[in-house]
């Protein structure tokens, strides 16, 4: 079977750091993505990565490590904008791009 | 562009009953997908295609059908709506099955009663 394990809910406070971990078990493996979602939104994309290592995208970096199956996306200097849902992604397949989804964590920013 | 579009935006309908859902896009992407998202959880994928005439089942495929006759368009037919398939329901495309980014529609809010 497929699954990615990240947890449900996180809180944090405006300005701060917050990390969401993402660990996988997949039959196939060519990327881990990040999308964003607000209350009754459509995902929105935020990263991408293939291969292990930092990316860093404004305020959002990913990270990956192909051996230990696991990735997190690190969100810094929090707005309260930034409260949503945020999901990792799996792509299991090289040529036909399928995306397997983990269930999603609320992040809630307080002031 | 208007980007991945789908309608209706809401859409109740009674056991038994048959429907589909649009969806479309016009930026010229092969890849197109059909999710569907339950409360309180991630998206599970129903069926994608990698271009015009090909179609393929994701993780949920049963109780949906879908064709693909365009590049722009890839409606999903739900052939005998069940209250299970009570959901919001996301159409995605990409540029390719190995682009990274996928663009999602608006969704489509489905109640099975």
């Amino acid at each position: 079977g497929q699954s990615l394990e990240q947890p449900s809910e996180v809180t944090a406070v405006e300005g701060a750091i917050v990390q969401i971990n993402c660990t996988y078990q997949t039959s196939g493996f060519y990327g881990l993505s990040w999308y964003q979602q607000h209350d009754g939104g459509a995902p929105t994309f935020l990263s991408y990565n293939a291969l292990d290592g930092l990316e860093e995208t404004g305020r959002f970096s990913s990270f990956l490590s192909r051996s230990d199956s696991y990735g997190y996306l690190l969100l810094q200097e929090l707005q309260m904008k930034d409260s949503a849902s945020y999901f990792c992604a799996v792509t299991v397949s090289g040529n036909t791009g399928k995306l397997i989804f983990g269930q999603g964590t609320t992040l809630q920013v307080k002031p | 562009n208007a980007g991945v579009t789908q309608t209706p935006k809401f859409q109740v309908l009674k056991t038994g009953q048959s429907m589909t859902l649009q969806c479309a896009q016009d930026m010229n992407h092969e890849y197109m997908s059909w999710y569907r998202q339950d409360p309180g959880m991630g998206l599970r994928l129903i069926h994608y295609s990698v271009g015009a005439g090909i179609t393929d089942q994701g993780e949920v495929p049963n109780g949906y059908n879908v064709s693909r006759s365009t590049t722009e368009d890839f409606p999903l037919r739900l052939l005998s709506a069940a209250p299970s398939q009570t959901s919001v329901y996301f159409c995605a495309s990409s540029p390719t099955g190995e682009y990274n980014e996928q663009f999602f529609g608006p969704g489509t809010r489905l109640t099975v009663l």
